[in-house]
């Protein structure tokens, strides 16, 4: 398996409380991405990296925001969580030579009460 | 804008049958990826095709395009019981950089 982990795996949280979720690489690989899975949708794209501090917007970004000042560490954040947040969350690293083979992390499932 | 649709949603089979599942298109693409997701992972990549292929293969897998139809098919022959799992297409290019169907739910009966 490619060296992705995601914390915390699980999550229980209230509405309007701010969460953050962090993919970690030990692949040094170049891109990362942030997806939620909801049934019925798929996996539709948040937010990605292209680099240490350069972050791009995907499907799904309104109520997101990203940062990754290492190469190693992704965090995705809800400011102010809502129940339509409620999902599970994966990560995804790639190294954006030719085709992008994605690698997924176990995934983060989160509950927003 | 770019869609992947899948079919059928779900597919049931016994062991030792082949599988069937389709990923259909809106807008051109540079390439196309399979993936597998068992029950509560990730997902597993599979095969890639590129948009100036028509077949490739991998082991069990056989993956088809067809880009005058906007579709790919992913065959999986000899199906065993380990193959349950929902599949998924990714599809790359043009102005929406990554597009997943919404999957086809494998279930092969021992």
């Amino acid at each position: 398996d490619a060296g992705i982990t995601q914390s915390p795996r699980h999550k229980v949280t209230e509405t309007g409380t701010p969460v953050t979720l962090r993919c970690h690489q030990t692949e040094n690989h170049r891109y990362m991405y942030w997806y939620r899975q909801d049934p019925g949708h798929g996996l539709r794209l948040i937010h990605y990296s292209y680099g240490v501090k350069d972050t791009d917007k995907g499907e799904v970004s309104d109520g997101y925001s990203v940062s990754r000042s290492k190469t190693e560490d992704f965090l995705l954040t809800l400011e102010s969580a809502t129940s339509s947040q409620t999902s599970v969350y994966f990560c995804a690293i790639s190294d954006g030579r030719g085709p992008d083979t994605q690698y997924f992390g176990p995934g983060t499932r989160l509950t927003v009460l | 804008s770019q869609q992947g649709e899948e079919d059928p949603q779900a597919l049931s089979i016994q062991e030792g049958e082949n599988a069937t599942m389709n990923c259909s298109y809106k807008t051109s693409i540079n390439n196309l990826q399979w993936y597998r997701q068992n029950s509560g992972r990730g997902l597993v990549h599979l095969i890639l095709i590129r948009s100036n292929e028509r077949e490739k293969h991998s082991g069990r897998l056989r993956v088809t395009l067809d880009t005058s139809k906007k579709s790919s098919s992913l065959l999986i022959t000899a199906s065993r019981a380990a193959d349950t799992a929902s599949y998924f297409c990714l599809l790359q290019g043009g102005s929406e950089k990554l597009v997943f169907g919404k999957g086809t739910k494998l279930t092969v009966n021992p």
